[in-house]
């Protein structure tokens, strides 16, 4: 199947700087490529749509300068969190669909896990 | 975006048969039923895909009645490592933001 790579698997940083972590589709194209967040124990919740070439879409509560999504190329999508907190840590998970297949299958990154102190 | 319930948790012992049921009354007549698969700090995996009746794959079936408005994920003859988290999701072909509701926790013991 499609392989979508994250880098880096894990973070930690200081409280107030700014974080990016990539989301790449290895073996394909992806106009649309999407972000998620997990806490401990919980779901995956939805946290934006990106599209390459355009504005990302974010989902209702989630503050778009805080979360900067970035989808410049049909492989990559970047994700960075600005000035970040330690409400910030959390599993950040990438998902892309070669949209192809006609099975509407996701690919999902290994995620990324983020620790902020 | 069709809601979907699912039980919080399940135990079974290896060998068994696994039955998940996934309820989505509001499924859209464009919805298909998708099932993935997380394990601890990793990104959900595709297991299975359906629309209608059955599908059947190398590691799971998808049972899906004529009024569509649930779903059961067949796992056949468990072992430890399938212990993970169970997602049922429904939505478009294209996979477009799909949404998670909170999985089914399935424990395998030996």
């Amino acid at each position: 199947g499609a392989v979508v790579s994250q880098h880096p698997s894990w973070v930690i940083c200081k409280s107030g700087t700014s974080v990016k972590i990539e989301c790449r589709s290895l073996d394909f194209q992806a106009t649309t490529m999407f972000w998620y967040r997990q806490f401990p124990k919980q779901s995956l919740m939805l946290m934006a749509t990106s599209n390459e070439g355009s504005k990302a879409t974010y989902e209702q509560g989630v503050e778009k300068d805080k979360f900067l999504i970035n989808h410049a190329s049909l492989t990559l999508s970047t994700l960075t969190v600005t000035s970040a907190h330690p409400e910030d840590s959390s599993f950040y998970i990438c998902s892309a669909s070669p949209g192809t297949t006609n099975t509407g299958e996701l690919f999902f990154g290994e995620g990324s896990r983020l620790t902020v102190l | 975006l069709a809601k979907t319930t699912q039980p919080i948790s399940m135990d079974s012992y290896e060998g068994q048969e696994v039955n998940i049921t996934c309820s989505h009354n509001n499924i859209a007549t464009n919805d298909y039923i998708t099932w993935y698969q997380q394990f601890p700090s990793q990104g959900p995996r595709f297991i299975i895909q359906g629309y209608k009746t059955k599908v059947t794959n190398e590691v799971a079936s998808l049972f899906i009645p004529a009024d569509r408005k649930s779903s059961t994920l067949s796992l056949p003859r468990v072992s430890l490592s399938d212990t993970a988290v169970y997602y049922c999701l429904v939505g478009d072909n294209w996979g477009n933001k799909l949404v998670f509701g909170a999985g089914t926790i399935l424990r395998v013991k030996s």
